[in-house]
């Protein structure tokens, strides 16, 4: 069945440094790519996302790349701020409209 | 907008007593999901719709859940028996299918004791 993998599950920074988050994905069908953040006690929000279409989009310091051809997408967050420490997951949604996520990265950013 | 309204926030019962969760999605979102999320399992898709039609329930845990989408402003997930081992936070989401975009309501944090 579909399945999303996520790595790494935590991952701790320094203030300013850059954070990658990498993901794989088993479907091929698979079109549309969301990312999103999870602060504690709250929602899972969207913080960008991309279409098969397109292979990267930027939206200020968050960054997303997209490799088609070996099923995986990864999340590039610049210049880091305590307030980017969360909890950020990846999702795969196929053509049949079913979203899969991933386990979820732990974001620490130390100032 | 209110954005997906969920109902109740925390509810914590006995074992073996039903439970209902209750779902608003953001108007003219035609479709609507359910995900439970714990730590060892995190966001799991138990059920979802679209318009107001079940299209995958393969995430459903097993016969003691159940969902249904009366109408397009309102879905419910019902546990009858819940057991101790549905403790968690079960979220609704909803979108409209030409974004793609889902949003989340705030989700309803279950203690089955």
């Amino acid at each position: 069945g579909e399945n999303v993998e996520q790595h790494p599950s935590t991952l701790s920074v320094q203030e300013g440094d850059s954070a990658v988050i990498k993901c794989t994905y088993s479907d091929s069908a698979s079109n549309y790519f969301p990312w999103y953040k999870q602060e504690l006690g709250k929602r899972p929000q969207l913080i960008i996302d991309i279409r098969s279409n397109v292979g990267e989009k930027k939206d200020q310091r968050i960054a997303v790349t997209l490799n088609k051809t070996a099923k995986h997408f990864s999340l590039h967050i610049t210049e880091t701020q305590p307030e980017d420490s969360a909890v950020y997951f990846c999702a795969a949604r196929n053509q049949g409209g079913k979203l899969i996520f991933g386990q979820g990265t732990e974001l620490s950013v130390k100032p | 907008d209110a954005g997906v309204i969920q109902s109740p926030r925390h509810e914590v019962t006995e074992m073996g007593q039903e439970v209902t969760l209750r779902c608003k999605p953001i108007s003219g979102h035609n479709s609507l999901f359910w995900y439970r999320q714990t730590m060892m399992r995190g966001l799991e898709l138990l059920i979802y719709f679209n318009n107001n039609v079940p299209i995958d329930d393969s995430g459903m845990p097993e016969d003691r859940f159940s969902a249904k989408m009366p109408n397009a402003s309102f879905s419910t997930l019902k546990i009858q028996p819940s057991e101790p081992r549905d403790s968690a936070v079960y979220f609704c989401a909803s979108m409209r299918e030409s974004s793609e975009k889902l949003f989340f309501g705030s989700g309803t944090q279950l203690s089955v004791l």
